[in-house]
């Protein structure tokens, strides 16, 4: 079970942190990712943390995103700076698959995030 | 990066059976996953790997995948089918993952 958390309005060139609460398993443990869908459109993959602090980014956000995730608290973290309008989506965040690890199998009902003046 | 190409839309009667499919070089060498999104709601995840069903997901969505082109099957599709359904597989670096456009589909 996943929830995401901080969504909102934010100007563009603002910052915003996600956050991504999980129960039901040890986020720390696990491969997470996070996955927006800009109003009217389709899934578009962002980023993703493997064991440790290992990351990668997609180039639209390369730069600004940062994942992160704590162990204490089992949660996920985006931090988004420089925001764009184009930022603007519903972000969720989801579990890569433990046993078939390119599949995304736990998602959460997602957060959204409007970039505009 | 890779990238995974559906078709915008497909349609079926009701009872009958409708392959959505996705295409993409990564395919050679990645699995491509299978995503059901209805409106409003989140994605789930409908079929994995080599023609995995997650638990809960009924027996009549079925996978495969030949060379570049991977396939979600629904056979006896049924009104609660209607949806968008999502492809994704790693890209080619392996550390990337993508999605494919999404394929609407309408039950008639």
């Amino acid at each position: 079970h996943l929830v995401e958390s901080g969504g909102g309005l934010v100007q563009p060139g603002g910052s915003l942190r996600l956050s991504c609460a999980a129960s039901g398993f040890t986020v720390s443990n696990n491969y997470m990712t996070w996955v927006r869908q800009g109003p009217g459109k389709g899934l578009e993959w962002v980023s993703v943390i493997y064991s440790g602090t290992t990351a990668f980014y997609a180039d639209s956000v390369k730069g600004r995103f940062t994942i992160s995730r704590d162990k204490a608290r089992n949660t996920l973290y985006l931090q988004m700076n420089s925001l764009r309008a184009e930022d603007t989506a519903v972000y969720y965040c989801a579990r890569v698959s433990p046993t078939t690890d390119d599949a995304f199998d736990v998602w959460g009902p997602g957060a959204m995030v409007t970039v505009s003046s | 990066s890779s990238e995974l190409t559906q078709d915008p839309a497909v349609s079926v009667a009701l009872g009958q059976t409708v392959r959505i499919t996705c295409q993409g070089e990564n395919l050679r060498h990645y699995y491509a996953s299978w995503y059901q999104q209805k409106p409003g709601q989140a994605p789930i995840l409908v079929m994995c790997g080599i023609n995995n069903r997650p638990s809960g997901i009924p027996d009549r969505f079925s996978g495969s995948s030949s060379g570049h082109t991977a396939s979600l099957t629904i056979t006896g599709t049924q009104a609660e089918d209607e949806a968008v359904y999502y492809c994704n597989s790693r890209d080619s670096s392996g550390n990337y993952w993508v999605f494919g456009g999404g394929t609407s589909l309408t039950v008639l």
